[in-house]
C-alpha cells in the first residue's frame, strides 16, 4: 500500500521546456489535488479534481494544465516552464468526495528547478 | 487569504507538553479546523481535525474554543521527532472544502 506516489522526485528544466508531473494513489479516493510550495511558505492550490472526469482551478493555475486520467492518476503539465515555477510540488488525495470532515494524504513531493 | 493566524516559531523542551495556538476569527459554522505538520524535506502529514468539540487521537489533542475563533494543538510529550512546521488550516465550505494554508508555526524541540 504505497498511498500517494509522485514521479519524478527531482527535475531540472530549462526555460521553455515542457514536462508532466505524475501522481498516482491506491487509496480509492475521489478527490485529488496539486499544490506548490515555495520556500518558507505554506502550500498553494494549483488545480484539483473532485472526481474522475472533473477538474477545477485553484489559487494559482496560470502556466499549468492537469489531466485526471482515471480514478488513480492525476497529472500536472507545465507547457513552457518559467523560472517562477521553481518550487516543490505536492500531490494529495482526500476521500469521500473531499468534504471538510476528511483528512488529506500527501505524496513526498517533486522538487522542480527551472533555469 | 489564509484565514488563520499562527506564531512564526515556538520552542519547547523535550518530553514536555507543547501548546500550539491558532486564531481563526472569521471561521463559519461549517468550517472544520485541520492541523497538519511537515517534517523537513517531506510532504505534509495529517495530525488531527475537529468542528466544535475537543478531539483526541494517538498523535495529539485539539482544543477548540467555545466561540470557535481559536484552537490549540496539544502535543502531550514532545520528542525530537516532533520538530516540524505545524499548519492550522480551515476546510472551507464556500471553497468546496479546500484546505487554505498559511505559513505555519516552526516548532523547535530542545533536548
Amino acid at each position: 500500500n504505497a498511498g500517494v506516489t509522485q514521479t519524478p522526485k527531482f527535475q531540472v528544466l530549462k526555460t521553455g521546456q515542457s514536462m508532466t508531473l505524475q501522481c498516482a494513489q491506491d487509496m480509492n479516493h475521489n478527490s485529488m489535488y496539486w499544490y506548490r510550495q515555495d520556500p518558507g511558505m505554506g502550500l498553494r492550490l494549483i488545480y484539483y479534481s473532485a472526481s474522475e472526469g472533473t477538474t477545477d482551478k485553484g489559487e494559482v493555475p496560470n502556466g499549468y494544465n492537469v489531466s485526471r486520467l482515471n480514478k488513480r492518476e492525476f497529472s500536472l503539465r507545465l507547457e513552457s516552464a518559467a523560472p517562477s515555477q521553481t518550487s516543490v510540488y505536492f500531490c494529495a488525495t482526500r476521500g469521500s468526495g473531499g468534504t471538510a470532515n476528511t483528512e488529506a494524504f500527501f505524496g513526498q513531493g517533486t522538487r522542480l528547478t527551472v533555469v | 487569504d489564509a484565514k488563520t493566524t499562527q506564531p512564526n516559531s515556538m520552542e519547547s523542551n523535550e518530553e514536555e507538553p507543547v501548546h500550539l495556538p491558532c486564531n481563526h476569527s472569521t471561521i463559519s459554522g461549517t468550517d472544520y479546523i485541520h492541523w497538519y505538520r511537515q517534517l523537513p524535506s517531506q510532504g505534509p502529514e495529517y495530525v488531527i481535525h475537529g468542528l466544535t468539540s475537543n478531539v483526541n487521537n494517538r498523535m495529539a489533542s485539539l482544543a477548540i474554543a467555545e466561540d470557535r475563533k481559536s484552537s490549540t494543538l496539544i502535543l502531550h510529550r514532545a520528542t525530537l521527532r516532533d520538530a516540524a512546521v505545524y499548519y492550522c488550516i480551515l476546510s472551507l465550505w464556500d471553497s468546496n472544502y479546500q484546505l487554505i494554508w498559511g505559513a505555519g508555526t516552526k516548532l523547535i524541540i530542545k533536548p
